[in-house]
């Protein structure tokens, strides 16, 4: 089964106008972490937002907040108030165990934010 | 602060030969990563190296090798290579590999074309 689900290969967003991206994930560890990265067409992976499974509250930095919902095993991004600069591949990935070596992407999803 | 560079940016290669690709830790980092991504998918997991040893491979047959040195830089050789190896080749280092929060840190990439 895959650890990382995101089911959106693309996405389109007014500028202005928020966003929701979509990530399932799958693990029986109950320690685990929760990244989404950004990855302009330059190839740099970019860290945005992070969520820890024991973590109560929900994960914000600036305009990006995860919306995450452990008994769904989902944690969606969210962006607000979208601007050009936010088009790019949007990547989730989780971290299983306190000592996990690697991390487990999905396959992005692609948002274009349109003027 | 010294984010994290790879080299080179770009390579060319035929099937059958070797290549080396090479990384440079971010400062106070001792833990290094290599990922594989192909286009249009999510990064995978080759390998990872903690103060010179390996520590945890993902599903990557022997001809993908790596090293650490003692400042933490690491090195990814690939030997025999074919054409599925094309691919963009991700770096990421990080502090330890204690605790739950592991932010990866990743570096621009080398994007290998083997004819």
């Amino acid at each position: 089964a895959q650890k990382i689900t995101q089911t959106q290969p693309g996405m389109f967003v007014q500028e202005k106008e928020a966003v929701t991206l979509d990530c399932t994930y799958d693990t029986s560890d109950p320690s685990y972490g929760l990244f989404w990265y950004k990855q302009p067409s330059s190839g740099e992976m970019i860290f945005l937002i992070y969520q820890g499974s024991y973590d109560q509250q929900n994960a914000t930095e600036g305009r990006y907040s995860l919306n995450f919902q452990k008994a769904r095993k989902s944690a969606n991004l969210v962006i607000s108030a979208s601007q050009l600069g936010d088009s790019a591949m949007y990547f989730c990935a989780m971290r299983e165990g306190v000592t996990g070596n690697q991390f487990y992407f999905g396959t992005g999803t692609s948002l274009t934010v349109i003027p | 602060e010294t984010g994290v560079t790879q080299s080179p940016t770009h390579l060319i290669k035929t099937r059958g030969q070797q290549v080396t690709l090479r990384c440079s830790s971010q400062s106070g980092h001792n833990t290094v990563s290599w990922y594989q991504q192909a286009l249009g998918q999510g990064p995978q997991f080759i390998f990872q190296y903690y103060r010179e040893e390996e520590n945890g491979r993902g599903n990557f047959p022997p001809r993908f090798s790596g090293l650490q040195f003692p400042n933490y830089s690491s090195e990814l050789n690939v030997n025999a290579l074919e054409l599925d190896d094309s691919a963009l080749y991700l770096c990421a280092s990080s502090l330890d590999l204690a605790g739950q929060y592991n932010e990866q840190f990743f570096g621009p990439g080398t994007r290998l074309t083997v004819l």
